[in-house]
């Protein structure tokens, strides 16, 4: 899982403001994932993609954007729409495999909201 | 949708004694079971995953059992170490031949102590 990289590790954001957080993979993986981690809770996945210039909501989409313009590549934008963006934002990505594949996660983005 | 419950929240053992935790899963189309552990700050890992057809898996002191009728999953970590200590995570997918969509549980926090 050393092959997908998230930038910035922290994140600092006024209300009102959209931010874009970055994820790369040099997996070969055609699946890439966004997921929200918030403090007691589980991972709760926000947007998903299986293939370039296209992807799919999850169960939190509200408030977020993505596009998947690369395969490498795919950007989360957190939205002034989202009400509660503070939280730790974790990406992944897999092989389409039967059955489901082993997802690996990137070291996360800390995004904090003034 | 899919929903996972997790117990328990929390659990202490002694350095060596085995440690169990437990899943739930909703949907009986579920078929792609994984264990996350995540140390604190850190992204989490895969430790061991388990398909629909299989009942159990082994690795090391690590193992996970699957009852369908149940629909219920285990992960069982024996001989434990103070380096077991993190949160796990349990996840349940059901999407075979499309990006493993995983629903996770809430978590379960580990400490061994000595």
């Amino acid at each position: 899982d050393g092959g997908i990289t998230q930038s910035p590790k922290y994140l600092f954001r006024k209300e009102g403001q959209n931010v874009t957080l970055s994820c790369e993979q040099n997996l070969n993986h055609d699946a890439m994932y966004w997921y929200r981690q918030d403090p007691g809770q589980g991972l709760r996945l926000i947007y998903y993609s299986q293939i370039v210039n296209d992807f799919q909501k999850g169960d939190i989409a509200e408030g977020y954007s993505v596009s998947r313009e690369k395969k490498e590549s795919f950007p989360l934008t957190v939205t002034s729409a989202q009400k509660n963006p503070t939280a730790f934002y974790l990406c992944a990505s897999s092989i389409l495999e039967t059955g489901g594949g082993q997802q690996f996660f990137g070291p996360g983005t800390r995004l904090t909201v003034l | 949708g899919e929903n996972v419950e997790q117990h328990p929240s929390t659990l202490s053992v002694q350095e060596g004694d085995s440690a169990v935790i437990k899943c739930t899963y909703s949907d009986s189309a579920s078929n792609y079971f994984p264990w996350y552990k995540q140390e604190l700050g850190k992204r989490p890992q895969l430790i061991i995953d388990i398909r629909s057809n299989v009942g159990e898996k082994k690795d090391q002191r690590i193992a996970v059992t699957l009852n369908k009728t149940a629909k219920h999953f285990s992960l069982h970590i024996t001989e434990t170490q103070p380096e077991d200590s993190a949160v796990y995570f349990c996840a349940a997918s059901k999407y075979p031949g499309t990006a493993s969509k995983l629903t996770f549980g809430t978590g379960t926090r580990l400490q061994v102590t000595l």
